[in-house]
């Protein structure tokens, strides 16, 4: 059973094109994460849900807005995509009082 | 702002000798410590954590310290194995709702067999 589960797993995509990626916990988690990695590797924080209500933002450009149906859902969706947004993109969830956070397998997200 | 910073950037050493990883962080409120291992194509994994009431966490051949005075911390590998090598991050993180965790900029161990 996947923890953490993300989808879809690749997506090509034009520059200016709207795309959203899907998240979804099965671990009864309170908290959900989106974070981007680069090309070097670098993984930041962008959003962080805590049942539902939006919590981090971390100066994400507003093309990007995230949504939380449920505890167990964090989807994100970005819109007018651009070059540098080229990235792995990745879910997480965790329990807010406890910190450890399950990853999902990643978005590789290309635009050209 | 925040940061962790994490040493080296890549790693090789010989099967069965030892991986020391090295990271320092700068918000003195952190006190959480988690390392991933992130092998190719997959997410990042935890693999071993540390909280700041603890000097030393060990699990079969991964052992983690925490210097807090020295906001220092560290993941060691011992009798490495090819299966080993991946990209190690380290992480600081405090509870802000949810825990803000900034991570290191990774390490990328290989182990020669």
């Amino acid at each position: 059973d996947t923890a953490v589960s993300q989808t879809p797993k690749y997506l090509v995509t034009q520059m200016g094109n709207d795309k959203s990626i899907k998240c979804e916990q099965n671990l009864g988690h309170d908290t959900m994460y989106w974070y981007k990695q680069d090309s070097k590797k670098f993984l930041k924080i962008m959003f962080s849900y805590n049942n539902k209500e939006l919590i981090i933002n971390e100066t994400v450009p507003n093309r990007f807005s995230p949504k939380s149906p449920d505890k167990a859902h964090l989807n994100l969706h970005i819109n007018s995509l651009e070059l540098g947004d080229s990235a792995v993109y990745f879910c997480a969830s965790s329990q807010a009082d406890l910190g450890v956070a399950f990853f999902g397998q990643g978005t590789r997200l290309t635009v050209v | 702002g925040e940061n962790v910073e994490q040493h080296p950037s890549t790693l090789s050493v010989q099967e069965g000798d030892s991986a020391v990883i090295k990271c320092t962080y700068s918000d003195s409120a952190s006190n959480y410590f988690p390392w991933y291992k992130q092998e190719l194509g997959k997410g990042p994994q935890l693999i071993i954590d540390i909280r700041s009431n603890v000097g030393e966490k060990k699990d079969q051949r991964i052992a983690v310290t925490l210097n807090k005075t020295a906001k220092h911390f560290s993941l060691h590998i011992t009798e490495t194995q090819p299966e080993d090598s991946a990209v190690y991050f380290c992480a600081a993180s405090r509870k802000g709702g949810g825990f803000k965790t900034i991570f290191g900029a990774g390490t990328r161990l290989f182990v020669k067999a």
